[in-house]
């Protein structure tokens, strides 16, 4: 178990719909990193907070968006839903104390089903 | 930019052989390098990392990476493989300055016969 919390496991919606994934990170974490996992394009970041402002940006589409609240949980919003969206999307934090070489730690994922 | 290429889509290795996945990457600037490995329906564990040091870095299960700096690789070995072994596995990079989030290659599906 990563310490990593990601709801829902799994949800299936219709094209054109809206849907929020949640992630709690590692206790203490303050960062958050939202990945998309599809059978196409691999594993691709798309975004990161640190402690509720956003850090970097990947290659996340507009019809997304992400927010972190003050208690570190994240939301990853997916709008306008397509078929093609359909992916695992992975939620990762790490440890900010120390040196800045810390691997990520992965949640298990929230498969997302478009019809 | 920042990218990392895993030629191998499957390995196949009977149990007991030693095992390779291999990984190159390309990075200006020093790389950290990263193993994961995904059971199916699972999040990616971490297995090993590479930051400085001993070219040869020991992670968990007993898997091993050799860092080759001339080569840009990072391949990821063990000596012998178990049938549990089979997963998939991604190697990531990023600099050792800025931007934290890793990119991950492709993946290699290792599978062990019994």
């Amino acid at each position: 178990d990563s310490g990593v919390t990601q709801t829902p496991k799994h949800l299936i919606t219709a094209t054109g719909q809206r849907v929020t994934l949640r992630c709690s990170p590692r206790s203490g974490d303050l960062s958050v990193y939202w990945y998309q996992q599809s059978l196409d394009q691999g594993l691709q970041f798309l975004i990161q907070y640190y402690n509720g402002e956003e850090r970097a940006k990947g290659n996340i589409l507009e019809r997304f968006s992400a927010q972190q609240f003050p208690d570190l949980h994240s939301e990853l919003n997916l709008s306008s839903l397509e078929l093609g969206d359909s992916a695992l999307y992975f939620c990762a934090s790490h440890g900010d104390r120390g040196l800045n070489t810390g691997e990520l730690f992965f949640g298990e994922g929230s498969r997302l089903t478009v019809l | 930019a920042q990218s990392v290429a895993q030629p191998e889509d499957q390995v196949n290795v009977a149990e007991g052989n030693p095992l390779t996945v291999k990984c190159t990457y390309s990075v200006s600037g020093n790389p950290y390098l990263f193993w994961y490995v995904q059971y199916p329906n699972r999040g990616l564990q971490f297995l090993l990392k590479y930051i400085t040091g001993d070219n040869l870095v020991k992670g968990s299960y007993g898997f091993e990476a050799e860092f080759n700096k001339s080569q840009t690789s990072f391949h990821l070995k063990k000596p012998s493989a178990l049938v549990s072994d089979s997963a998939l596995y991604f190697c990531a990079v990023r600099r050792d300055t800025g931007r934290r989030a890793l990119t991950f290659g492709s993946g290699t599906r290792l599978q062990v016969q019994p």
